[in-house]
Order: C-alpha cells, then sequence, then structure tokens
C-alpha cells in the first residue's frame, strides 16, 4: 500500500524557518517525481515545488522561490522542503504527493495527509 | 505560466442531480488535464486523469471530456458523498503547476 506521511509542521514566527519530511512506504520511491502542494486556511490547492525522481532537477512557485528548497533522500525514501524566510501568507497545510510513473503522466496519483505550518508571533 | 479558471465557484445541487463542472486552461495543454475532488479536512483524491480517465476506485457516475482550453468533469446523478471542492489540473508540461481554483459542490 502506498503511504506518503508529512511531519514537520508547527507554529513558526515571522521570518523563521522549518524542515518539512515527507516518509514514502509502499512503492518504489526513487523511481517517481515528488511534489509539494499546500493549502491555505479556507483557500484552494496552491502547487509549491517539484523534484525529478533522482534529485537532480528541482522548481519552484515563484512565490516562494529563494526561499524554499526540496530535496530527496532516496535512500531513506524521504522527501524534504526546507522553508525559509517565513511570512504569514505561507501558512497552509502542506501536502506531498507522489507522480504518477509514465511518460507525460504528470499528474498525481497519491497524496500525504498532510501537516500544518503555522506563522504567528 | 499556464493559468486554470473553474467555473462555477459554487454550485448548490440536490442528489440524483446532473452536474457539469468547467475548467478551462490558457492556453492548450492537449488532453493533459487531471481532476481531483477533496472533502473537508481530507487530503485530495485524483479522479480523472487524460480528461477522460477514471482512477482506480473512482465510481462510473464520474466522466471527464475535452481537450485543448475546454474541460468538463461530469457526476450523472449526484450521490451524498459527491459533496466536495473539485479541482482541475493542468498535466501538459513538467512541472505540473497551475491548478484551477476550485468549484465547491453544495447542497442545495
Amino acid at each position: 500500500e502506498v503511504q506518503l506521511v508529512e511531519s514537520g509542521g508547527g507554529l513558526v514566527q515571522p521570518g523563521g524557518s522549518l524542515r518539512l519530511s515527507c516518509a514514502a512506504s509502499g512503492f518504489t520511491f526513487s523511481s517517481h517525481a515528488m511534489h509539494w502542494v499546500r493549502q491555505a486556511p479556507g483557500k484552494g490547492l496552491e502547487y509549491v515545488s517539484s523534484i525529478s525522481s533522482n534529485g537532480n532537477s528541482a522548481y519552484y512557485a515563484k512565490s516562494v522561490k529563494g526561499r524554499f528548497t526540496i530535496s530527496r533522500d532516496n535512500s531513506k525514501n524521504t522527501l524534504y522542503l526546507q522553508l525559509g524566510s517565513l511570512t504569514t501568507e505561507d501558512m497552509a497545510v502542506y501536502y506531498c504527493a507522489r507522480e504518477r510513473l509514465g511518460y507525460r503522466l504528470y499528474f498525481f496519483d497519491y497524496w500525504g495527509q498532510g501537516t500544518l505550518v503555522t506563522v504567528s508571533s | 505560466e499556464i493559468v486554470m479558471t473553474q467555473s462555477p465557484a459554487t454550485l448548490s445541487v440536490s442528489p440524483g442531480e446532473r452536474v457539469t463542472l468547467s475548467c478551462r486552461a490558457s492556453e492548450s495543454v492537449s488532453s493533459n488535464l487531471a481532476w481531483y475532488q477533496q472533502k473537508p479536512g481530507q487530503a485530495p483524491r485524483l479522479l480523472i486523469s487524460g480528461a477522460s480517465t477514471r482512477a482506480t476506485g473512482v465510481p462510473a457516475r464520474f466522466s471527464g471530456s475535452g481537450s485543448g482550453t475546454e474541460f468538463t468533469l461530469t457526476i450523472s446523478s449526484l450521490q451524498s458523498e459527491d459533496f466536495a471542492v473539485y479541482y482541475c489540473q493542468q498535466c501538459n508540461t513538467w512541472p505540473p503547476g497551475s491548478f484551477g481554483q476550485g468549484t465547491r459542490l453544495e447542497s442545495k
């Protein structure tokens, strides 16, 4: 069974940093590109960041570029998102999602349950 | 950046009704479009990929159509468990960002 379990969320002050983790199991993690998507309270889904299966390519939404860093450790089956220079605009539930394996199948077939990041002084 | 626009934002419907949700892309995404369902307090769930292919376990009352810039998600006979928010996402380019803003189905 495919499982994605996020952790690392919590309360952080404006300007602070946080590292989110997504532990994957039930599939060959190193074969799949992975993504982070966030959802502010009461709002829609917002794409955040992507990383290729081998970790060599990464992409960021304009809203987080230069402040967030995506990475992965395929030996630990874990995806990471380092959040920095946080503002209240970054307060959201952060989901990790798996990209379907296959040629140009750029959709997310499994999602974690999310971890909440609260930015407040 | 491809912009996805969904309409309407909210739809008031009753169980048993046929429901049609729309999604428009600012440029062609061919048939590379996905639909997701999200219920309160839950993660999104993949419903449709490739504009019309139902994901595993998705009931046959859900169907998707369209190509290019215009897409539709249809629920043939709404069930009580279908009240949720539905999002479209372009999947034509990597990375597949660009979600629509969502359509909420609420009880009439």
